[in-house]
């Protein structure tokens, strides 16, 4: 079975300083994709950065990097240079390539950007 | 990115009632639309898998015949939950992939839902 873990529930950064939200996962699956996602109290899902199984590089998306150590099945969000309004949930998610691409999702972290 | 509507954003409803949520694709075809349910500061718990022209694949635990899923066509999947009682209500939200090859999951806005 798939399975995403979060293990920081709140995070606190200040403002301009860098994070890292954890993320570990487990499958068995060979092929797969990580994601993370924003979700702001509006409620709506940003899509912030993705990282395939097979890539060799980490993923980077302008203030986003994704930290991917396939062998220790962690894939890591920093955010560097935190503003206000990165103050949000963020999801670690993965797509499961033999589960009609289905994407589950680990149980979140509430990241709150002190000024 | 691609824009996945949904509607409405929010419904209250009476106990016994049925809702339907619709989700659509606007800017391109989606082959698969998944289906979440969120609690209040909880994850997004995936409910049933839509693939266009077949009957759903439902998560353990998710009652088909509480939450009936049509996928009709390439641009439309909706969700009824079928008489609705207070334990139903919750924040739900709808993705799609537009076929082979895609990476991210393109998100509807969600769907709060209020059963009184």
């Amino acid at each position: 079975a798939q399975k995403i873990t979060q293990t920081q529930p709140g995070m606190f950064v200040q403002e301009k300083e860098a994070v890292t939200l954890d993320c570990t996962y487990d499958t068995s699956d060979p092929s797969y994709g990580l994601f993370w996602y924003k979700q702001p109290s509006s409620g709506e899902m940003i899509f912030l950065i993705y990282q395939g199984s097979y890539d060799q590089q980490n993923a980077t998306e302008g203030r986003y990097s994704l930290n991917f150590q396939k062998a220790r099945k962690s894939a890591n969000l920093v955010i560097s240079a935190s503003q206000l309004g990165d103050s949000a949930m963020y999801f670690c998610a993965m797509r499961v390539e033999t589960s009609y691409d289905k994407v589950i999702f680990g149980p979140g972290t509430s990241l709150s950007v002190i000024p | 990115g691609a824009v996945v509507s949904q509607h409405p954003s929010r419904v209250i409803c009476k106990s016994g009632t049925s809702v339907k949520i619709e989700c659509r694709s606007l800017d391109f075809q989606a082959t698969t639309m998944f289906w979440y349910r969120q609690f209040p500061k909880q994850s997004l718990m995936l409910m049933a898998t839509s693939n266009e022209g077949s009957k759903a694949t439902y998560e353990q635990g998710v009652e088909k015949d509480k939450f009936l899923i049509n996928h009709a066509s390439l641009t439309l999947s909706t969700l009824t939950v079928t008489s609705a009682h207070p334990e139903d209500s919750s924040f739900y939200i709808c993705s799609a992939r537009a076929g082979g090859g895609w990476t991210e999951a393109f998100f509807g806005q969600g769907t709060r839902l209020t059963v009184v």
